[in-house]
């Protein structure tokens, strides 16, 4: 069966300590790796699209990295506006995600 | 920047009711999702939607649901006979060109609550 799976469940930071969050994978076939940004209450908001291993993406704090079996998302010298869930999606066959869980990400001033 | 739209933001509803959930996709693109979220599980894939048919559905997207693009700007899911496990968040999403997945915008969402 296809999983997405992403560790931790949940981060706490203070304001300035970097750290990674990890997505690991097992569908066959991938198209693509994403990662969004996902607010309460709020839509996922995209942030990075990845699609072969060794392929880095960059956006402010936030680094994205892929393996042939999982991506980490970097983030360096956070701030609390960086507080949020982060979601990994992977695209295989068709047009349609599979989701991770997510990361809850707090980062404290 | 451009964005899609999704009405309402919160909708209550008795169980076996049917509801519609509303959304206008950004104006250029071809193809059209619905997914949803239960409160605090997985995002999850209903259905995509492209050229005034269903492109690919998930399992959960059986008989009680159906979307419709019912005029050149908007994109309903319409749910019949809600059920308690219907509860949770309805998120609209269009993409331009979705071979390899650039360009997926999401909706705010709909709050689906049945009670």
């Amino acid at each position: 069966e296809d999983q997405v799976t992403q560790s931790p469940e949940a981060l706490r930071l203070q304001e300035g300590e970097s750290s990674s969050l990890n997505c690991s994978y097992t569908v066959s076939g991938l198209r693509g790796l994403f990662w969004y940004r996902q607010d309460p209450g709020k839509g996922p908001e995209f942030l990075f699209t990845l699609y072969s291993a060794g392929e880095e993406k960059e956006k402010e704090r936030l680094k994205a990295t892929l393996t042939k079996k999982e991506s980490f998302l970097h983030i360096t010298a956070p701030k609390p506006e960086d507080s949020a869930t982060y979601l990994c999606a992977v695209q295989y066959y068709g047009q349609n995600f599979v989701f991770g869980p997510g990361t809850r990400l707090s980062v404290l001033p | 920047e451009p964005e899609v739209t999704q009405t309402p933001s919160h909708q209550v509803t008795q169980m076996g009711q049917e509801v519609i959930l509303r959304c206008v996709p950004i104006s250029n693109h071809l193809y059209f999702y619905w997914y949803r979220q239960i409160l605090g599980q997985k995002v999850e894939f209903l259905v995509s939607f492209y050229n005034n048919e269903i492109s690919e559905k998930s399992e959960i997207f059986d008989d009680q649901f159906s979307v419709e693009r019912p005029d050149g700007s908007n994109f309903t899911l319409k749910i019949r006979s809600t059920k308690l496990e219907d509860s949770a968040m309805y998120f609209c999403a269009s993409s331009e060109a979705p071979s390899r997945g650039e360009g997926y915008t999401f909706g705010s969402g709909t709050r689906l609550t049945v009670v």
